[in-house]
């Protein structure tokens, strides 16, 4: 069974640091990798989208890394704004990208 | 190009219940897929619906039901409902299974609160 891990639960930084989200899976065989954005009370906003043959992906100031081989993502924010305060989620695809499994999420604030 | 949509925003029920939630897919899209987000959590997956089949189901009992409609737009439907489905509940529509780039988008949610 497929389970999705993400640490840490939560993190606080300053404005202006560059930061890191991990997310972990237990079975390499996934299709695909998603990383979201959730804003409270609302529905996930798709940053980036990692194919299973690929190894990152880039959007602004977002980069995303899959290192299938041993179960990890990783999402980096350049330069963090306060806009960018949120809960972030992993997501992989499995059973040929049909159904999505995610992890608990990292809820992100970033201070003034 | 118009985004997913859910209706309604949000709904209270009493236990036992019955609901239907209803989602309209992404222009272009003909597959929709629907979770569970219970407060704190990440969304579960309950079914997808592929020209108005079932195309893979969860961990969900059968008072968990869902129809697709030609125009690819789909209702999910909880019977007998329980305080334990108390929930956000979302829509994500895509292009059809297995295409290459699988990008799933969601819908805003609905807030379901059972009493």
């Amino acid at each position: 069974k497929q389970e999705v891990t993400q640490i840490p639960a939560a993190l606080s930084v300053p404005e202006g640091e560059n930061l890191v989200l991990n997310c972990s899976f237990t079975d390499s065989a996934i299709y695909n990798l998603q990383w979201f954005r959730q804003d409270p009370g609302k529905g996930l906003t798709s940053l980036l989208l990692i194919q299973s043959s690929q190894r990152e992906q880039t959007s602004g100031r977002l980069n995303a890394s899959l290192d299938k081989s041993s179960g990890r993502s990783t999402l980096y924010i350049a330069a963090s704004q306060p806009g960018d305060s949120a809960t972030y989620l992993c997501a992989v695809g499995i059973q040929g990208a049909q159904k999505l499994v995610f992890g608990q999420g990292t809820r992100l604030t970033i201070n003034p | 190009e118009t985004g997913v949509t859910q209706s309604p925003t949000h709904l209270i029920k009493t236990r036992g219940q019955q609901v239907t939630l209803r989602c309209s897919s992404q222009s272009g899209h003909n597959t929709v897929s629907w979770y569970q987000q219970a407060l704190g959590q990440g969304p579960q997956f309950i079914f997808q619906y592929y020209r108005e089949e079932e195309n893979g189901r969860g961990n969900f009992p059968p008072r968990f039901s869902g129809l697709q409609f030609p125009n690819y737009s789909s209702e999910l439907n909880v019977n007998a409902l329980e305080l334990d489905d108390s929930a956000l509940y979302l829509c994500a529509s895509t292009g059809a299974p297995g295409t290459p780039f699988y990008e799933q988008y969601f819908g805003p949610g609905t807030r379901l609160t059972v009493t």
